[in-house]
């Protein structure tokens, strides 16, 4: 398996636009999660998905930020309108259910908004 | 508030020598996990420990948990210069086992 998937790698925007993340998560895994990663506030979960279905989303920021996940093999999180304090490292980790609670991280996109 | 917290938050020790790196918790829990990162790249699973154990062994790391003091150690025995990363616990809440809430990581280098 080749591992949780995210694209792009690395993206930089200008403030005021579309950023859309994406995850593939290991195939047979139930659970994804998002998370970002700042110096200041270390990593924060912002939402989880099971089953296609979100858990709990209580860690968005605000309504800007948008997660979907249409089918067990992708999801997305959208940012719209973008702004420089949305600079971050986004993770995407899925799970399997009924495991050891084990968390599967994808390698991360790393957001620049200038 | 953050669940689990790291201690120390740097620790440089020379290629050989054992690693320890604790983390306190603020809630009952499930069970407790530690990830490593490495720079720039997503954070890798080391280790899970269970309410209900008190002491963990997987190849150089030691896990201990001690629920009565909401505390876990990490021991790194016999470190290699590949150790060098950050490590971070996580833990579970009873309510609502699928989250896990992490510390803010220990950043471990070792030098050669």
């Amino acid at each position: 398996d080749a591992g949780v998937i995210q694209s792009p790698r690395h993206e930089v925007t200008e403030m005021g636009q579309e950023v859309t993340l994406r995850c593939k998560p290991i195939s047979g895994h139930n659970s994804l999660f998002w998370y970002r990663q700042t110096m200041m506030r270390g990593l924060e979960l912002l939402i989880y998905f099971n089953n296609n279905v979100p858990i709990d989303d209580s860690g968005m920021p605000e309504d800007r930020f948008s997660a979907k996940m249409p089918n067990a093999s992708f999801s997305t999180l959208k940012i719209q309108p973008s702004e420089p304090r949305d600079s971050a490292v986004y993770f995407c980790a899925s799970r399997e259910d009924g495991s050891s609670y084990e968390q599967y991280f994808g390698p991360g996109t790393r957001l620049t908004v200038t | 508030s953050q669940q689990g917290e790291e201690d120390p938050q740097a620790l440089s020790i020379q290629e050989g020598e054992n690693a320890t790196m604790n983390c306190s918790y603020k809630t009952s829990i499930n069970n407790l996990q530690w990830y490593r990162q490495n720079s720039g790249r997503g954070l890798v699973h080391l280790i899970l420990i269970r309410s209900n154990e008190r002491e963990k062994h997987s190849g150089r790391l030691r896990v201990t948990l001690d629920t009565s003091k909401k505390s876990s150690s990490l021991l790194i025995t016999a470190s290699r210069a590949a150790d060098t990363a950050s490590y971070f616990c996580a833990t579970d809440a009873l309510q609502g086992a699928q989250k896990l809430v992490f510390g803010q990581g220990t950043r471990l280098t070792i030098n050669p």
